[in-house]
C-alpha cells in the first residue's frame, strides 16, 4: 500500500514531550521525513533520513522508526511548535508520499 | 542559499490548462544532484505530490494525476514548469515547487518555494 497515516490532532502541555506518529508499509523500507507548517507558510523540513536535522532546526526535534511506524518527537514543546506536521516518504515505484497531517496544539 | 519562486496565473477557468513556472536561484538545476518537484495543497487540506523532473528531462508523475500533468525544464533559464490540463474546482490549491535530493532511501524536500494559490473558477 502506498499510503501514510497520521493522527489528525495531538496536544501537549507546554514544556512536555510529544510524539507524532506516521504509519505505512513503505516505512519498512524507506525513511520518513517530517515537515512543520504554520498557517499561511510553506512547509519546513525538520527531520530527514534516519534522524537528521537541517541547519537551524532546534535539537528538541528528533525522529525514529520501528517497523511500519515513524515518529517525530518534540522534547520540551514550545509555544512556537504549534503547527501542522506532515510525514513523507517514498514507495517502491519512486512515488513521493505524504501523510494526511497532524495538527499539534501546545496547551 | 537555494531559493525557489513560483509564478503564473492565479485564476484559471474550468477545462483549461493551469501553467506555472518555478525559478531556481542560488543553485543550478543542471548540477544533476537533485530532482525538482511540484506539490499542491488544497485550502484547508493536506499535501499532494504532483511529480518531479530531472535536469535531463526525465519525469515521474503521481499516477493519480499522470494523464493530465506535464513537467518540463529549461536549464538555460534555471526554471522548471508545470502544466495541468482539464482543470476543475478540485484543482484549486496552493502550488509549491520544491527540491528533492533523491537517493534510494529517501523521498524528501529540503527547499520549498513560498507557494502560489491557483483558483479554478469561471
Amino acid at each position: 500500500s502506498s499510503e501514510l497515516t497520521q493522527d489528525p490532532a495531538v496536544s501537549v502541555a507546554l514544556g512536555q514531550t510529544v510524539r507524532i506518529t506516521c504509519q505505512g508499509d513503505s516505512l519498512r523500507s524507506y525513511y520518513a521525513s517530517w515537515y512543520q507548517q504554520k498557517p499561511g507558510q510553506a512547509p519546513v523540513l525538520v527531520i530527514y533520513g534516519k534522524n537528521n536535522r537541517p541547519s537551524g532546526i532546534p535539537d528538541r526535534f528528533s525522529g525514529s522508526s520501528s517497523g511500519n511506524t515513524a515518529s517525530l518527537t518534540i522534547t520540551g514543546a514550545q509555544a512556537e511548535d504549534e503547527a501542522d506536521y506532515y510525514c513523507n516518504s517514498r514507495d517502491s515505484s519512486g512515488n513521493r508520499l505524504f501523510g494526511g497531517g497532524t495538527k499539534l496544539t501546545v496547551l | 542559499q537555494v531559493q525557489l519562486q513560483e509564478s503564473g496565473p492565479g485564476l484559471v477557468k474550468p477545462s483549461q490548462t493551469l501553467s506555472l513556472t518555478c525559478t531556481v536561484s542560488g543553485g543550478s538545476i543542471s548540477s544533476g544532484d537533485y530532482y525538482w518537484s511540484w506539490i499542491r495543497q488544497p485550502p484547508g487540506k493536506g499535501l499532494e505530490w504532483i511529480g518531479y523532473i530531472y535536469y535531463s528531462g526525465s519525469t515521474y508523475y503521481n499516477p493519480s494525476l499522470k494523464s493530465r500533468v506535464t513537467i518540463s525544464v529549461d536549464t538555460s533559464k534555471n526554471q522548471f514548469s508545470l502544466k495541468l490540463s482539464s482543470v476543475t474546482a478540485a484543482d484549486t490549491a496552493v502550488y509549491y515547487c520544491a527540491r528533492d535530493p533523491g537517493g534510494y532511501s529517501y523521498g524528501f524536500f529540503d527547499y520549498w518555494g513560498q507557494g502560489t494559490l491557483v483558483t479554478v473558477s469561471s
